[in-house]
């Protein structure tokens, strides 16, 4: 069965500080897609990227960036240089391809950020 | 822009009660989703539904029914609602793919109490 775990239940920075949330999966499917959603203080979830089993190149999207490892089971979102705005829950989640209306997130992170 | 609305963002209600949770999407999505959020626990699914009038049941499906007579509603039910359904639900929706899976879209919740 598939299972996502995020350790970390809250996490406080202060500004400009760089952050590493941490996001382990099992699942055994070969053929699989990893997702992190932010959820602010409105209560939306927002999606912020998806990725699937075979491409393991980091991606990088302004202060964002992800890396995604197969060997470690593991899809790590990185802020850098953190602002206020980015104080949130984040959430993981993993969804394998052949059953693919059952999306399984992890318990998220909550994320802090001062000034 | 996807845009998923909720009826209400926040709703009490007392034990026993039936209460509806009506959900809207205006991207043609087939698919719609209902989970709940609790501390600790992250999105737990419901119930979801890939077409008009078709459902499938979630991992906590138990005290709760659905219906979807259009394709862009998703209603939620709590037959007699209990202390225990106090909770954050949360209504998502996204296209339906063949060994993919699409991100999804929510809307802002509603936050239930039932007293």
């Amino acid at each position: 069965a598939q299972k996502v775990t995020q350790a970390q239940t809250e996490i406080s920075v202060v500004e400009k500080e760089d952050v590493t949330l941490d996001c382990v999966y099992e699942t055994r499917d070969t053929t699989y897609y990893l997702f992190w959603y932010k959820q602010p203080p409105s209560g939306e979830l927002v999606f912020l990227i998806r990725r699937n089993s075979f491409d393991e190149q980091n991606e990088i999207s302004g202060r964002y960036s992800w890396n995604f490892q197969k060997s470690t089971s593991s899809f790590n979102f990185t802020i850098t240089a953190s602002q206020v705005v980015d104080s949130a829950v984040y959430f993981c989640a993993l969804s394998e391809a052949y059953n693919n209306n059952d999306m399984r997130f992890g318990a998220g992170t909550r994320l802090t950020v001062k000034p | 822009d996807v845009k998923v609305t909720q009826s209400s963002r926040y709703l009490v209600k007392r034990t026993g009660e039936k209460v509806f949770l009506e959900c809207v999407q205006d991207m043609d999505h087939e698919n719609m989703f209902w989970y709940r959020q609790d501390p600790g626990l992250g999105l737990r699914l419901i119930y979801f539904s890939y077409d008009v009038k078709m459902k499938e049941k979630g991992d906590i499906p138990e005290g709760y029914s659905v219906s979807r007579e259009k394709k862009e509603r998703f209603s939620l039910i709590l037959e007699s609602a209990s202390t225990n359904q106090t909770s954050m639900y949360l209504c998502a929706s996204s296209l339906i793919g063949r060994a993919l899976t699409y991100e999804q879209y929510f809307g802002p919740g509603t936050r239930l109490t039932v007293t």
